[in-house]
């Protein structure tokens, strides 16, 4: 079956630290991959995607993720957190040419501190 | 160019009473999906349309739920009857052509809460 799981619920971080999050999928093809944030309240933005090539892939806000095929990851990285970071990150996946359906993992919140 | 637009952004509705939710898709995109998330959940899909074609309807419920993409005017996803379940943020999003190197694009939501 196809699934996307992010096993971190919530995490909190320094600002200024750096920041890994972690997304691991399940899908009978080539996923399309994507990274989107949503600030409460409101919808989601678009970070970054993966569709082929490069397995490292650079996104908006300073954010970047690496395809793992061999691991079926898809983690985001951001060198240095902001405050303006502190939000929930979804990470999804698609890749049918028919739809552009996508199934999301639950999320991750992400907490930053001064 | 306007991104996607749902309306109302919240609306509130008693128990047994009927829903209507509002997406305008982005000029020149013919594809809306339609998701739900639950509290605390992430984004479960609901339904994929295109103008006056259902063609995915796999995560809707089988009873109360329907959705339009009429031919002019918004798509409108419809929930009869509403009962405290139904209470979630709907999103919509648009895509101007089908699968390969496109991206959806997602709306605010509209927020609904069952009372």
């Amino acid at each position: 079956a196809q699934s996307v799981t992010q096993p971190d619920i919530h995490i909190t971080v320094s600002e200024g630290a750096s920041l890994e999050l972690r997304c691991n999928y399940s899908y009978g093809a080539t996923p399309y991959l994507f990274w989107y944030v949503q600030s409460p309240g409101q919808g989601l933005q678009l970070l970054l995607k993966y569709f082929s090539g490069d397995t490292l892939v650079q996104g908006i806000k300073g954010f970047e993720a690496e395809f793992k095929r061999s691991q079926s990851s898809f983690n985001l990285r951001k060198p240095s957190v902001h405050w303006s970071d502190a939000a929930e990150y979804f990470c999804a996946v698609g890749g049918s040419y028919n739809t552009d359906k996508l199934i999301f993992g639950t999320g991750t919140r992400l907490q930053v501190f001064p | 160019n306007a991104g996607v637009m749902q309306n109302p952004r919240h609306l509130v509705r008693r128990r047994g009473q009927e829903a209507r939710l509002r997406c305008s898709p982005m000029k020149g995109h013919s594809h809306v999906y339609w998701y739900r998330q639950l509290p605390e959940e992430g984004l479960k899909f609901m339904v994929y349309l295109q103008k006056e074609n259902i063609i995915d309807e796999s995560g809707m419920p089988k009873e109360r739920f329907s959705a339009e993409f009429p031919k002019e005017g918004p798509s409108i996803l419809r929930i009869q009857q509403v009962v405290r379940g139904d209470s979630a943020a709907y999103f919509c999003a648009s895509s101007p052509t089908l699968g390969g190197d496109t991206e959806a694009f997602f709306g605010q939501g509209t927020r609904l809460t069952v009372v």
